[in-house]
């Protein structure tokens, strides 16, 4: 089975802080994405990755970056966080083709 | 371009039978994934179409209508478990799906 790990379920930091969240996947996957997700609205895209060090933009990419070191892990950097980043945060893979997407468990981060 | 039409919600009985319509308008196409998300919870897949035709999973099955940009999900004996919400996701070949806020399906006793 595809496994999708994220480095916290739950998260509190301060306006200001720069933020990690960190996804490791151990299926090869090509694809790896970033999401958001606020009450009452669907998945947002925040950016995903075809590739090792190759990284686009989604929907919403402003106050977000990205870093792809390594085939199974995907990292998603607030470089100075502020009350409304607050959200849930999901991280999912996939392989080409097919585009099943496996999502990791999710973190709920909160901002001060 | 794309464009996903599913009812905002729907309640059921626990026991019964519910059917979930989806119709999509896409510029490529793959195939068409149902996705199961409970609240505060990451989506999990329930099933895949490729091909016109219905294909069952225990108590769920999907059906897909390509010609028509259609597909449903289907629910039997229904159970409590079951509230969460239901997303259609179009496979338009490229990496990315889009997925909408779905169908929030409340299951009562």
């Amino acid at each position: 089975d595809v496994k999708v790990t994220q480095s916290s379920r739950y998260l509190v930091k301060r306006t200001g802080e720069k933020v990690f969240l960190e996804c490791v996947q151990d299926m090869d996957h090509e694809n790896m994405f970033w999401y958001r997700q606020d009450p009452g609205l669907g998945l947002r895209l925040i950016y995903f990755s075809y590739d090792v060090k190759m990284k686009e933009k989604g929907d919403i990419p402003e106050g977000y970056s990205v870093s792809r070191e390594k085939k199974e892990r995907f990292s998603l950097i607030l470089e100075s966080a502020s009350t409304n980043q607050t959200s849930m945060y999901l991280c999912a893979s996939s392989l080409g083709g097919r585009n099943e997407q496996f999502f990791g468990p999710g973190t709920r981060l909160t901002v001060l | 371009g794309q464009n996903i039409d599913q009812p905002t919600e729907m309640t059921a009985t626990e026991g019964a039978i519910v059917q979930i319509n989806c119709t999509y308008q896409t510029s490529g196409f793959n195939g068409l994934f149902w996705y199961q998300q409970h609240a505060g919870e990451a989506p999990t897949f329930l099933s895949y179409n490729v091909l016109d035709g219905l294909e069952e999973k225990g108590r769920f099955s999907s059906f897909l209508s390509r010609s028509k940009g259609y597909s449903y999900l289907l629910l039997k004996e229904l159970q409590m478990k079951d509230s969460a919400s239901y997303l259609c996701v179009p496979n338009t070949g490229f990496q990315k799906l889009v997925f909408g806020t779905g169908t929030r399906l409340l299951v009562s006793p």
